[in-house]
């Protein structure tokens, strides 16, 4: 498609399970990002990658916390042993490299609910 | 470090009624600022950016101004659409950084 795909939509886990989330930029586009929505918060940055490097890991909230990038495309980010407050919309945003517009291209986002 | 604080809502108000979100920020430099918009089911969209001081982004009958003397950054728009209705972000970049720092958002629903 022309924008940015995640998957999936919504997941629903136990407490203690792995999850991947899983985010198809926009072609061409080498910038990726991840934010995490919780309800009644801003958009919380979490990780950004130029190509399949990711030179700012810093809002990664814990090391339960894992993202890769492969192929310069598509990213998965990856929570082990879920916890009930990782519950949130995980977003990715993808942008041009270089690109001083600030404007990010955002996919529908991944509801996460850990029970 | 850098923030973006917005009023909180929800905001409800009638179709054709002006529309005002205050926006502030906390930066070093002069960051670029932007408003992006969450409309139901959709992903967040660029609606307006400035990137200096006194520039005026619009967009859709969206406008915003860059004051640096009070670090603000309001969305108005004199007659809103049902259409309107969406979660609207504030949002800054330093100059020369890659991420964008958003504010918590704001609801707002208009009724015909």
């Amino acid at each position: 498609g022309a924008g940015v795909s995640q998957s999936p939509s919504n997941k629903v886990t136990e407490k203690g399970k792995d999850v991947e989330l899983r985010c198809d930029p926009i072609s061409g586009h080498t910038a990726l990002y991840w934010y995490r929505q919780s309800l009644g918060q801003g958009l919380e940055f979490l990780i950004y990658f130029q190509g399949n490097s990711a030179p700012d890991k810093s809002g990664l909230p814990s090391d339960r916390f894992s993202a890769e990038r492969t192929g310069g495309s598509v990213s998965t980010l990856t929570i082990q042993r879920t916890q009930q407050e990782d519950s949130a919309v995980y977003l990715c945003a993808s942008s041009l490299a270089g690109s001083n517009t600030g404007e990010l291209f955002f996919g529908e986002g991944s509801r996460l609910t850990v029970l | 470090g850098d923030s973006v604080t917005q009023m909180e809502g929800p905001v409800t108000l009638s179709e054709e009624a002006c529309l005002t979100i205050n926006c502030t920020y906390t930066a070093t430099g002069y960051p670029s600022l932007f408003w992006y918009v969450q409309y139901p089911g959709e992903g967040l969209q660029l609606l307006l950016k400035a990137t200096k001081a006194d520039d005026k982004g619009s967009n859709k009958g969206f406008e915003a101004t860059y004051r640096k003397e009070t670090t603000s950054f309001h969305l108005e728009k004199g007659s809103v659409q049902v259409s309107d209705s969406a979660v609207y972000f504030c949002a800054l970049r330093k100059r020369g950084d890659y991420k964008l720092s958003f504010g918590a958002g704001t609801t707002v629903t208009v009724r015909a």
